[in-house]
C-alpha cells in the first residue's frame, strides 16, 4: 500500500497557481518527500523533493509543514501543458529502497 | 540526448512467446528499475539492480528474469507471455536522489 493519500482529481485556470496536497502521516525520519508527474502515457518525470525544508526550483516549490506528517506541490503559474497525474512518494535514498506509488491527483489545467 | 532509453516502444505478440525488453542509461547511475503500469495505471515496481545486482524483486513471476550486463543495461526477458503481462514497463535509474524514467515500452499479449 502507498505511504501517501492525494486527492484523485484537481482543476486549475491557467496561470494561477496549483496547489497540491499530499498527506504522509507515516513518514519515517530518514524518509524524502518525492514529488514526480506522468504526462498521458510518459515515463514519470522528477519534479522536486525534500527532507524537512521547503524547497525550490525552476518547476515547482515544495512546502513540508513542520511535523513532516504533509506537503504541498506548488506549481506558481500552471500552464495547460502541465496537466497531468502527479504522485507524492516517501522514500529513502539507497538503492534498497523503493517507490511506491499511490494513485496520484490527475490535475487538470483549464484554458 | 537521451538519459534512459528503452526498446523497442511498442511491442504485440502472441501468447506463449518469449520476448525481451531493452534498457539503457548515460547517466553513470549505479542503479536501474523495472516498473510496470497496467490498465488501470496502477505503478508498481518489479525489480531493482545495483552495479548488476539484483536488490529488489518485488515477487514477480519468475517468467520475468531481468538481466543487467553492465551497470548501464538493464534488461527483462519475459517467458511464456501470458494475457496479464499486457502493460506498459517503464525502465529507471538513480543516483542517489530521485529516478530517471525511460519513455516506457507498452507490450500487448494477444
Amino acid at each position: 500500500d502507498a505511504k501517501t493519500t492525494q486527492p484523485p482529481s484537481m482543476d486549475c485556470a491557467e496561470g494561477r497557481a496549483a496547489n497540491l496536497p499530499c498527506n504522509h502521516s507515516t513518514i519515517s525520519g530518514n524518509e524524502y518527500v518525492y514529488w514526480y508527474r506522468q504526462i498521458h502515457s510518459q515515463g514519470p518525470q522528477y519534479i522536486i523533493h525534500g527532507l524537512k525544508n521547503n524547497e525550490t526550483n525552476e518547476m515547482a516549490s515544495l512546502i513540508i509543514t513542520e511535523d513532516r506528517k504533509s506537503s504541498t506541490l506548488i506549481l506558481p503559474h500552471a500552464t495547460l501543458r502541465d496537466t497531468a497525474v502527479y504522485y507524492c512518494i516517501v522514500s529513502g535514498t539507497s538503492g534498497t529502497y523503493k517507490y511506491i506509488f499511490g494513485t496520484g491527483t490527475r490535475l487538470k489545467v483549464l484554458a | 540526448d537521451t538519459a534512459v532509453s528503452q526498446t523497442p516502444k511498442y511491442l504485440v505478440t502472441q501468447m506463449g512467446n518469449d520476448k525481451s525488453i531493452k534498457c539503457e542509461q548515460n547517466l553513470g547511475h549505479d542503479t536501474m528499475y523495472w516498473y510496470k503500469q497496467d490498465s488501470k495505471k496502477f505503478l508498481k515496481i518489479m525489480f531493482s539492480y545495483n552495479n548488476k545486482e539484483l536488490i529488489i524483486n518485488e515477487t514477480v513471476p519468475n517468467r520475468f528474469s531481468p538481466k543487467s550486463p553492465d551497470k548501464a543495461h538493464l534488461n527483462l526477458h519475459i517467458n511464456s507471455l501470458e494475457l496479464g503481462d499486457s502493460a506498459v514497463y517503464f525502465c529507471a535509474s538513480s543516483q542517489g536522489q530521485g529516478q530517471f524514467f525511460g519513455p516506457g515500452t507498452r507490450l500487448t499479449v494477444l
